[in-house]
Order: structure tokens, then C-alpha cells, then sequence
């Protein structure tokens, strides 16, 4: 079946630019999770989310960074007044219920902020 | 606070070898354990966990890894290593307490299998 979708795969912005990313989790997965991944470590959690309320966004770094999951399905991560700091690989998983099941994680998308 | 170490940034083996990638972790609770693996410009693959029960877990493309709470480790291991297998391994840890999925992963290890 269809895996972990994300639009775009690439996102060049300037500096000071709003952007969304998406995620398309696996259909009848519950729980969906964005993390970020810079250039030579591993990723890094931002939030999760269980239904369409955040269970746990302690990983945001900052209130320039937003999700939403209005349906419980697809999820969008929200990046206001962009940061060259920002530029990394997000990456969005998603599993079949709560915390304890696999994550199966999507391709991710590259955020470049120049 | 939860962590993991993967203290090689490459293991480099021969065909046909065994290989090892080290895992160590520190988790409040029972860990939940994981390994991924990562191929250029694609997502992380799941290759195994260990969430409770028998500590040698098999997993996908022949892989296993071995849980041992005394030494908080989580190795990953491959009798005979392909050289498909050359790839970025993460090793990842959740706590089995609370209701978070935060996964906390390591730094990642470079696996370099020579023909």
C-alpha cells in the first residue's frame, strides 16, 4: 500500500518567508509525527500528534513553527519569518496507534532558506 | 534526560563478513528500541525493535540485534554483510513510560561494505 507522503520533496524560500509543508500519513494511521533532520545528524523530534490534537509538540523550537491536523489525516508544519538556521530535512512519520506501534516515515522535504 | 550514542560514525566490513553497529541508550522506564536505515536522498526504513520479550529481535534484510538492559545496548547485527547494504543506521529510543512517541535517535553510523 501507499507509504508516508510529503509535499514538496524541495522548498527554496528567502529569508523572512512563510512556508508550509505536507504530510499524507498512511491511511488509518492515528498518530502522525514531523521531526528535523540537519546535514550530518540524526532527526530530531518537533511534535506528535494523536487524532487531530498535538499529544506533544515539546520539540518545537520556537512559536515561528506551527502544525495543524484538522481531519486527523494529512498535517501541515508551519514556518513563519524563515531562518537560514531553519534549512534541514523535514520529516514526517506516522503509526497505526498510539506511541508504542512503528513509525513508518515518509521521504521528507528539503528546506533551504537562502 | 533520554539519549543514545552510536560512538562509530563508520564501520567499515568486507563482503561476506559479519557486521556490528553499536547502540548504547539512556532512557527513564522500560526503552522502547529502534533501528532505521537510510539510503541517499530517501526516508528512514525500519528495520527491527525491541519493545519487551525474547532480547534477540530479527528484523528485515537479514538484520538482528541483541537487547541487553545491564549494558543498555542495542547492537545491530548481520551474519554475511551485501554490499546493499552500505547505508546510514540510526538507532532510536523511546521511553516506555508516558504518552509521548518522541523518538530520540543517535547520530547516526555509516556502514561501508567493500566487494
Amino acid at each position: 500500500g501507499a507509504g508516508v507522503s510529503q509535499t514538496p520533496s524541495n522548498k527554496v524560500t528567502e529569508k523572512g518567508k512563510y512556508v508550509e509543508l505536507r504530510c499524507d500519513p498512511i491511511s488509518g494511521h492515528t498518530a502522525l509525527y514531523w521531526y528535523r533532520q540537519s546535514l550530518g545528524q540524526g532527526p530530531e523530534f518537533l511534535i506528535y500528534f494523536q487524532g487531530t490534537g498535538a499529544a506533544d509538540d515539546s520539540g518545537l523550537p520556537n512559536d515561528r513553527f506551527f502544525a495543524v491536523r484538522p481531519e486527523g489525516s494529512v498535517s501541515t508544519l508551519k514556518i513563519q519569518r524563515t531562518e537560514r538556521g531553519d534549512s534541514a530535512v523535514y520529516l514526517c512519520a506516522s503509526s497505526l496507534q498510539g506511541a508504542r506501534d512503528t513509525q513508518y516515515f515518509g521521504p521528507g522535504t528539503r528546506l533551504t532558506v537562502l | 534526560a533520554q539519549s543514545v550514542a552510536q560512538p562509530e560514525d563508520q564501520v567499515n566490513v568486507a563482503e561476506g563478513n559479519p557486521l556490528t553497529v553499536k547502540c548504547t541508550y539512556s532512557v527513564s522506564g522500560n526503552p522502547y528500541l529502534f533501528w532505521y536505515v537510510q539510503y541517499p536522498n530517501r526516508g528512514l526504513q525500519f528495520l527491527l525493535k525491541y519493545i519487551t520479550g525474547d532480547n534477540l529481535v530479527k528484523g528485515s534484510y537479514g538484520f538482528e540485534a541483541e537487547f541487553n538492559k545491564s549494558q543498555t545496548s542495542f547492537h545491530l547485527k548481520k551474519p554475511s554483510a551485501l554490499v546493499s547494504d552500505s547505508a546510514l543506521y540510526f538507532c532510536a529510543v523511546r521511553s516506555g513510560s508516558g504518552n509521548t512517541g518522541k523518538l530520540i535517535f543517535g547520530q547516526g553510523t555509516t556502514l561501508q561494505v567493500k566487494p
